[in-house]
């Protein structure tokens, strides 16, 4: 059973330019979590979504941030007009559901480097 | 804000228990603990949960108080490669108190396994 993928691992982005990552949960999982880890600190929780729907956004900025998790296909996490503050590396987990306490997985993470 | 307090690091002989503590003395009931490790930046690696019992597995074992306001985690015989940031997590319920979401993360415990 393959892990969370994540991709691309590394993303190069122009300052105002746009960031898509993308996010393929386990195999059976049909809940998404993304974190965002900035360099020399800790992991923080972005936004949860289930397919088709957005759960939990509280973690998310206010503006020029994006999720989404279409029927079909990975999550994505869109961040439009990057600046150098968004370099960071951005984690994605998968759970089966959340009834009880699942358990979360971790994908390798993309690391968005904003020049 | 994590709502766990852990040493910012620990030193561990290659070979011997490395047991890593946890104080959550605000947890409520229907909390769980979570710990994960995260090595070197990569995603961040499940290790084990528990609810109110020990919990072993085939990483380590879970030790939790019978007041349920502190554990342990311990990996029995350590090695230089479980040299990693260790986060213990109370893992709560969402707003609705329907189900379980986000993970929150503190800044964990810098674990390192010396030969």
């Amino acid at each position: 059973n393959a892990g969370v993928m994540q991709n691309p691992r590394h993303l190069v982005r122009r300052r105002g330019q746009e960031a898509r990552l993308r996010c393929s949960p386990m195999k059976g999982h049909s809940h998404v979590y993304w974190y965002r880890q900035l360099p020399e600190e800790g992991l923080k929780f972005m936004v949860y979504l289930q397919k088709e729907n957005i759960i939990d956004e509280s973690g998310m900025p206010k503006e020029r941030f994006s999720a989404e998790f279409p029927k079909e296909g990975p999550s994505i996490l869109r961040i439009q007009q990057v600046v150098r503050g968004d370099s960071a590396a951005y984690f994605c987990a998968s759970s089966p559901r959340t009834g009880g306490a699942e358990t979360q997985y971790f994908g390798p993470g993309t690391r968005l480097l904003v020049l | 804000d994590a709502k766990t307090t852990q040493p910012p690091s620990m030193d561990c002989a290659e070979g011997r228990a490395a047991n890593l503590p946890c104080n959550h003395s605000t947890i409520s009931g229907n909390e769980y603990v979570y710990w994960y490790r995260q090595i070197h930046s990569q995603g961040p690696q499940y290790i084990i949960h528990g609810l109110k019992n020990n919990e072993t597995n085939e990483m380590a074992s879970l030790i939790i108080t019978e007041d349920r306001k502190s554990s342990t985690l311990i990996l029995p015989h350590a090695t230089l490669r479980d040299t990693a940031v260790y986060y213990c997590i109370v893992r709560e319920r969402n707003a609705g108190g329907t189900s379980y979401g986000k993970l929150t993360f503190g800044q964990g415990t810098i674990l390192t396994v010396h030969p």
